[in-house]
């Protein structure tokens, strides 16, 4: 079993959609969760950290459930430039890298 | 720009060639990454070191792979002998741990294309 699995997608949605992506991890004493945002040919950058049960950030929600190992990341009113790869990253010791979910943000 | 910074950013090389690619971490953060990621998949881990201290290998890194981080301040890559299978983007990144809130921060990677 993968340390952390994201369902790959790709995921195609019309402007001003609500997204939903969900990552499940394998490691119940992962302690520390993130989501990376990585366009076509370009490193992975930091989009947000979730230490306790969730985080906010404008637009973006991520949530953890440490009882069924998964984390959410919600994103709202979908803009053209939140089409991209959005990786899910577990702390359980190692950084253990999900394959990633793939989003177009369609007009 | 105080990110973490790879070059060369671009490689292209005849297989049986070595090659070796460079990172320098944001200057504060004392642990370095190395990730290998292709097409359609998450960065694989390949190596980190805290400091100078290579404190962990992948087992999937072959003989061929080497990494340094002599004075824990820039690390060098070297894959020797490459093959056609080592095309890939690899990539740094450093954090400053350990810290149940360690966090990684990741450079703009080097593509490496075999021929």
């Amino acid at each position: 079993r993968k340390e952390v699995e994201q369902d790959p997608g790709p995921f195609n949605v019309p402007e001003g959609a609500t997204v939903a992506f969900n990552c499940t991890y394998s490691n119940s004493a992962s302690q520390s969760f993130f989501w990376y945002r990585q366009d076509c040919r370009k490193e992975p950058k930091l989009l947000m950290s979730v230490y306790s049960s969730g985080n906010e950030d404008g637009r973006f929600t991520a949530q953890l459930n440490r009882a069924s190992q998964y984390i959410s990341l919600l994103i709202r009113d979908s803009k053209l430039s939140d089409s991209a790869t959005y990786l899910c990253v577990v702390n359980g010791g190692q950084f253990y890298f999900g394959t990633g979910t793939s989003l177009t943000v369609i007009p | 720009d105080t990110g973490v910074s790879q070059d060369p950013r671009h490689k292209i090389t005849k297989r049986g060639q070595n090659v070796t690619f460079r990172c320098d971490p944001i200057s504060e953060h004392n642990r370095l990454y190395w990730y290998r990621q292709t097409l359609g998949q998450g960065p694989e881990f390949l190596t980190y070191f805290q400091n100078e201290a290579q404190l962990e290998k992948s087992r999937l890194l072959s003989d061929r792979f080497s990494a340094e981080r002599p004075k824990g301040s820039f690390s060098t890559l070297e894959i020797q002998r490459t093959e056609q299978g080592d095309s890939a983007m690899y990539l740094c990144a450093s954090s400053l741990g350990p810290s149940g809130r360690e966090t990684q921060y990741f450079g703009p990677g080097t593509r490496l294309l075999v021929l």
